[in-house]
């Protein structure tokens, strides 16, 4: 299967900081990624659709100004989790999907973040 | 929307058995059902997949069998390995809809594959 290089895979950061996540798919061009939260134990969450070139489009209850999405390329999407908190602290997955990638979606290794 | 409901959560059988993990799916429109394995830590890996056209599919150990009338769709997996183990999830996706490649998940099933 197609392979979608996420990171870092796992961040520590201070209350207050930013972080940026990382997700690129390696070999097709991804026309829409996707961005999940997953808490331990649960179901994925999805938090966002980018597709390259517009704005990304938020599920309800997320908040867009929390979690700034960037999708500059068919090959690299990033997510920043803007004056993160202890709350923020989860695992964070990114997916790719391409209709000539068969539509089907790649994930990948997932980041875990942690907020002190 | 779509709602995706997943049974059991947890599921444990001995090295060699057979499992069998069941979805349901609300949406008649949905007609992509992947599978995936997620390892603890790991991001979720596409095991198989059947689209609304077959109803059966098999791959070695693992098959998926779909019943578009009554809307569940279902993974078999027989000789269980204890490197099995590990957290399914199902999926619905309505291919070919506006909202392009957009999954709804099954809440998971935690498989222990005991030796």
């Amino acid at each position: 299967g197609a392979v979608v290089s996420q990171h870092p895979s796992r961040v520590i950061c201070k209350s207050g900081t930013s972080v940026k996540i990382e997700c690129r798919s390696l070999d097709f061009q991804a026309t829409t990624m996707f961005w999940y939260r997953q808490f331990p134990k649960q179901s994925l969450m999805l938090m966002a659709t980018s597709n390259e070139g517009s704005k990304a489009t938020y599920e309800q209850g997320v908040e867009k100004d929390k979690f700034l999405i960037n999708h500059a390329s068919l090959t690299l999407s990033t997510l920043t989790v803007t004056s993160a908190h202890p709350e923020d602290s989860s695992f964070y997955i990114c997916s790719a999907w391409a209709v000539l990638a068969k539509n089907i979606q790649y994930f990948g290794a997932g980041t875990r973040l942690s907020v002190l | 929307g779509e709602n995706v409901e997943q049974h059991p959560s947890t599921l444990s059988v001995q090295e060699g058995d057979s499992a069998v993990i069941k979805c349901t799916y609300s949406d008649s429109a949905s007609n992509y059902f992947p599978w995936y394995k997620q390892e603890l830590g790991k991001g979720p890996q596409l095991i198989i997949d059947i689209r609304s056209n077959v109803g059966e599919k098999k791959d070695q150990r693992i098959a998926v069998t779909l019943n578009k009338t009554a809307k569940h769709f279902s993974l078999h997996i027989t000789e269980t390995q204890p490197e099995d183990s590990a957290v399914y999830f199902c999926a619905a996706e309505i291919a070919g809809g506006t909202s392009y490649g957009k999954l709804t998940f099954g809440q998971g099933t935690i498989l222990t594959v005991h030796p």
